[in-house]
């Protein structure tokens, strides 16, 4: 999956913190999606931006979550007061268009 | 975007072709065909896509029957390496943002 670099790949919070989880987009890609995988589960969409908007957040919990892909710099999927059910896989994917998408290897969120 | 029907699991040996089904049944005109895999603990790796012709690249062969109803993904020598969970998404990249992930093809290829 070289090209979309996501960071951390892993990361611990506490129940009631802020977890922060980056996606660094495919070189000329411009349209970034987040997924989230529960475990032995298959992937779940969550919201879809181009620079600077969001297109299509359906999938997102309207509390907690939100998501941006600023001007310059990664998009970043932020997760307020994480709960034990935020715990899964989040994948970014990255494309061109109306080009396939390409996913980076994922943040693992675990919260005690 | 249409759904996808795709047996749980599936054994190749090591070597021969891994041959995948996917019935998609209800997919539209404009609706692509797609093919991911995930190796466990990895994101998502595209395969191939098409929309009604055969399709063959470095990785893999995509063969769409003359409806659309159904495809199989064609992996010529399977290896150990293409153990994989293989995912069949149809999509229509005009209007669908989102891929829909269904529960996929458990493919274990056997020494």
């Amino acid at each position: 999956n070289a090209g979309v670099m996501q960071n951390p790949r892993h990361l611990v919070r506490r129940r009631g913190q802020e977890a922060r989880l980056r996606c660094s987009p495919m070189k000329g890609h411009s349209h970034v999606y987040w997924y989230r995988q529960l475990p032995e589960e298959g992937l779940k969409f969550m919201v879809y931006l181009q620079k600077e908007n969001i297109i299509d957040e359906s999938g997102m919990p309207k509390e907690r979550f939100s998501a941006e892909f600023p001007k310059e710099g990664p998009s970043i999927l932020r997760i307020q007061q994480v709960v034990r059910g935020d715990s899964a896989a989040y994948f970014c994917a990255s494309s061109a268009a109306q080009g396939p998408q390409h996913f980076g290897d994922g943040t693992r969120l675990s919260i005690l | 975007d249409a759904k996808t029907t795709q047996p749980p699991s599936m054994d190749c040996a090591e070597g021969r072709a891994a041959n995948l089904p996917c019935n998609h049944s209800t997919i539209s005109g404009n609706e692509y065909v797609y093919w991911y895999r995930q190796i466990h603990s990895q994101g998502p790796q595209y395969i191939i896509h098409g929309l009604k012709n055969n399709e063959t690249n470095e990785m893999a062969s995509l063969i769409i029957t003359e409806d659309r109803k159904s495809s199989t993904l064609i992996l010529p020598h399977a290896t150990l390496r293409d153990t994989a969970v293989y995912y069949c998404i149809v999509r229509d990249p005009n209007t669908g943002n989102q891929f829909y992930f269904g529960t996929g093809t458990s493919l274990t290829v056997i020494p």
